[in-house]
């Protein structure tokens, strides 16, 4: 079976610190990878998705960035966090060959930017 | 420009009652309509599909229409029970491009 793992849950992070959010699926291959942020009472807001290593499409400009090292990891990073990036960010994959349909979720990672 | 509304930010009834839930759009012709239930704290967990032919899908206690026509969802929770509450998320694919998320609609079922 599948399985997709988030790391760390919680993070606290004083604003103009670097960030490196770590996404790994096993039991699949080829998975399409995204990641989401989602803030407090407002719906899911898609950040960036990838299709295979190295390639990353990017839904929102922001001083967020992503890469795929690996086939089933993905990374999400900062150099100078703000305030505004605060929320919880969750990491999703789904079956090569079908990127919008249903996605399964990991457990997410809580930031606060203070 | 494209939007998901969910009718209400929270919703709460009566256990043993149907829970219904709206989800309308505009500006948008989706292919298929999905369905995911998250726990606070949580990621998203998926229930149900439904494509943009199909009126109806049933699971279990869980039913979800879809009328393109007038470019809205239900989504409908029969017998409710105390764990069912937590907020439901409608997304909306067209086809290989692009898939939006409603903000939710946060279901308390008293006992």
């Amino acid at each position: 079976s599948q399985t997709i793992h988030q790391w760390p849950a919680t993070l606290v992070q004083p604003v103009g610190s670097p960030l490196s959010l770590e996404c790994t699926v096993e039991g699949t291959s080829n998975p399409n990878l995204y990641w989401y942020r989602q803030a407090a009472g407002r719906g899911l807001q898609l950040l960036f998705y990838s299709v295979g290593i190295g390639q990353i499409s990017s839904e929102v400009p922001q001083n967020l960035s992503a890469s795929r090292p690996q086939d089933r990891q993905f990374i999400l990073s900062s150099k100078k966090l703000l305030l505004s990036d605060s929320g919880f960010y969750l990491c999703a994959w789904t079956y090569s060959g079908t990127q919008w349909k249903t996605q399964y979720f990991g457990p997410g990672t809580r930031l606060l930017v203070l | 420009s494209q939007k998901i509304e969910q009718n209400s930010e929270a919703l709460n009834i009566q256990e043993g009652k149907t829970a219904t839930l709206t989800c309308n759009y505009t500006n948008y012709s989706p292919a298929y309509l999905q369905w995911y239930r998250q726990d606070p704290g949580r990621g998203p967990v998926f229930l149900l599909l439904i494509r943009e032919n199909e009126k109806e899908k049933r699971k279990e206690r869980l039913k979800v229409t879809f009328d393109t026509t007038l470019k809205q969802s239900l989504f409908h929770i029969t017998a409710s029970q105390p764990a069912d509450s937590a907020t439901y998320l409608c997304a909306l694919s067209y086809n290989n491009n692009d898939m939006r998320f409603g903000a939710g609609t946060r279901l308390t079922v008293k006992p």
